[in-house]
């Protein structure tokens, strides 16, 4: 069955050094694969998304994330984190037909320290 | 323009009382999603329509569960006989035309349902 694991409840990162959030996924096909975020107010957003080609996807507010096929992995990145960062980040896969069924990992939330 | 839009924002009901939850997706969308997020579940798929046929209902977690979509935009999430373990905040989505590759899903601010 699908399945995608985040394997970090919380991370804490110091505002201006770099974040890896890791996200290990299971599924038989070539995945469609994503990274959301959700702050307190804003609601749940999509960050970036892979499909096929490149395995290093840029995303919005700075994120990037490198698909790894041969480690079931789609780790996302920031070189330097803001304050603003301080969310909760949610991987998730596209299963089904179409892959329309988005399964979700647990979320990592994190927190950014001055 | 608008974004998703869902009513109520809180809804508190008694175990056993059916409710209904509805979502007014962003106009010209024609791919329409339900999600559950629990504590004890993290983030959930329940339903998806593309117009208003659901081509997979394979989340919907029991019968109790049921959602229709009209029109192609406004679509309610009905659960009857509530349980205490459907407590949560349901999230609608839209996009604009189903296609996975091309389409981002937009998440409205979710209904929060409490079952006393």
């Amino acid at each position: 069955a699908q399945s995608v694991t985040q394997p970090d409840i919380h991370i804490t990162v110091s505002e201006g050094a770099s974040l890896e959030l890791r996200c290990n996924y299971s599924y038989g096909a070539t995945p469609y694969l994503f990274w959301y975020v959700q702050s307190p107010g804003q609601g749940l957003q999509l960050l970036l998304k892979y499909f096929s080609g490149d395995t290093l996807v840029q995303g919005i507010k700075g994120f990037e994330a490198e698909f790894k096929r041969s480690q079931s992995s789609f780790n996302l990145r920031k070189p330097s984190v803001h304050w603003s960062d301080a969310a909760e980040y949610f991987c998730a896969v596209g299963a089904g037909t179409g892959g329309f069924k988005t399964i979700f990992g647990a979320g990592t939330r994190l927190f950014v320290k001055a | 323009g608008a974004g998703v839009s869902q009513s109520p924002s809180n809804k508190v009901t008694e175990k056993g009382k059916d409710v209904e939850l509805r979502c007014d997706p962003i106009s010209g969308h024609t791919a329409l999603y339900w999600y559950r997020q629990s504590l004890g579940q993290g983030l959930e798929f329940l339903i998806y329509f593309q117009g208003n046929s659901a081509p997979d209902k394979s989340g919907l977690p029991s019968d109790r569960f049921s959602a229709e979509r009209t029109g192609g935009s406004v679509s309610t999430l009905t659960i009857q006989r509530t349980q205490q373990e459907d407590s949560a905040v349901y999230l609608c989505a839209s996009s604009p035309t189903g296609g996975v590759r091309t389409d981002t899903q937009y998440f409205g601010p979710g209904t929060r349902l409490t079952v006393l």
